[in-house]
């Protein structure tokens, strides 16, 4: 599994795009990029996967550079409801082991 | 409604008395896991099912047993509590192994 690297906490306000970028410079070949956002005391929520360029859906964007060491999950137009805590991921889709680190706490403030 | 359901939500007991946390999903998922979650430590995987009678240590699977026995249950059990198992428990499920992880709503214990 790739060790994935995040900020630890970023502060926004609300109506700006929110950019956290994951490091995992010993991604493998395999591997695809997961993230989900976790609220207190709930279980996390899947955001978003990808493997290559760009995937977006309806709640945000993940940006994967060509060689894969790093992955920017973009958040537009940030509310109050998007402060949570958010996890990168790397692995194989085929694995069992999760690791998910520490994740980034983002703060939206009014 | 597609869900991953445990119980008990919250727990309080005393210390070597044996408790099993249910974990149970209605989507026909092929794995499942048990991650515990402390502050500042984030998530932990505890143990991971990949199917029926195929289950794996994670990173913390030290005082925890599981079974899988029925591809939609996978029951958490601690047989002789201690303290510093207090946390908060998730379960998760999904179709196949790292794809996307559908979790409980959680279980606080709490072992005196």
């Amino acid at each position: 599994l790739a060790k994935t690297t995040q900020p630890i906490s970023m502060d926004s306000y609300e109506g700006q795009e929110v950019n956290i970028t994951c490091s995992h410079n010993n991604i493998a070949t395999n591997d695809y990029i997961t993230w989900y956002q976790q609220f207190p005391s709930q279980g996390p929520r899947f955001i978003i996967q990808g493997y290559k360029t760009k995937v977006t859906n309806e709640v945000a964007s993940l940006f994967i550079p060509a060689d894969r060491k790093s992955s920017t999950l973009s958040l537009p137009r940030v509310s109050l409801s998007d402060t949570a805590v958010y996890y990168c991921l790397v692995g194989e889709l085929q694995g069992g082991k999760l690791i998910f680190g520490q994740g980034t706490e983002l703060s939206v403030k009014p | 409604e597609a869900q991953v359901t445990q119980n008990p939500r919250y727990l309080i007991t005393v210390t070597g008395k044996k408790l099993t946390v249910t974990c149970s999903q209605n989507m026909n998922h092929e794995y499942m896991s048990w991650y515990r979650q402390d502050p500042g430590l984030g998530l932990r995987q505890i143990y991971y099912s990949m199917n029926v009678e195929v289950t794996d240590k994670g990173d913390v699977p030290e005082g925890y047993k599981v079974s899988r026995k029925e591809k939609r249950n996978f029951p958490l059990i601690l047989e002789s509590p201690s303290p510093n198992q207090t946390s908060l428990y998730f379960c998760a499920s999904s179709l196949r192994g790292r794809g996307t992880q559908h979790f409980g709503d959680g279980t606080r214990l709490s072992i005196l």
